[in-house]
């Protein structure tokens, strides 16, 4: 199993509601990562988790709240979001947080905050 | 001035055509570079990453480092429509860091 499984594929949301992504590995790496892309730039890093602890938070709103449960999960909980939030959500893994750190993508998620 | 600079594009080409595409960091830690191509409303895929200055080839792709001048390559011979997509150069040092993305359209 080469994949990062995300779901939902598209989620619409109001500024007040509280819902959750989540993500799936089963290739044992131990780096998980959230990135947020807008339409037409670069996924720009928010978290990454490194043998399940959060190793880097790029200054993130608080509203974007991360969890790992376990190695082969990751969530991204979201609450009192804004229009601007609206994007691609990616999570990626990768079998270290250092050295030749190939990312795998998911097919990400797609937010819409009304 | 950003960590990766890529020219957006779009760059268009004829079927058979060699792709040439580019960037440029000023990040002297990157120490692994990557290219990644993301098809429309999918996540990116990686298609090359090379360690330090040198060449790689896998198949059609070639991707080319030059630490001295701090300049990321990838080629690609023999374009097809199927390689239309977004290219997204990266480099690592203690994160990834992407550039813009060149979008690149082989045409039939």
């Amino acid at each position: 199993d080469t994949e990062v499984t995300q779901t939902p594929k598209h989620l619409v949301m109001g500024m007040t509601n509280k819902k959750s992504l989540k993500c799936e590995q089963h290739m044992g790496h131990r780096a998980m990562y959230w990135y947020k892309q807008k339409a037409k730039k670069p996924p720009e890093l928010m978290f990454v988790y490194s043998y399940e602890k959060l190793s880097i938070n790029e200054s993130v709103p608080s509203r974007f709240s991360p969890e790992c449960p376990n190695s082969s999960l990751l969530n991204l909980h979201l609450h009192a979001l804004q229009p601007e939030d609206s994007a691609l959500y990616l999570c990626a893994s990768s079998q270290a947080s250092s050295g030749a750190n190939v990312l795998t993508f998911g097919a990400g998620s797609r937010l819409t905050v009304l | 001035q950003k960590e990766v600079e890529q020219d957006p594009g779009p760059l268009s080409v004829p079927e058979g055509a060699i792709v040439s595409l580019n960037c440029t960091y000023s990040n002297s830690a990157f120490q692994y570079f990557m290219w990644y191509r993301q098809y429309s409303r999918k996540g990116p895929e990686l298609l090359m990453y090379t360690y330090s200055s040198g060449n790689k080839e896998d198949g059609r792709f070639t991707a080319q480092v030059d630490k001295s001048s701090k300049y990321i390559s990838l080629f690609i011979r023999d374009s097809q429509p199927s390689d239309s997509a977004t290219y997204l150069c990266a480099g690592y040092g203690n994160k990834l860091v992407f550039g813009a993305g060149t979008i690149l359209r082989v045409k039939s």
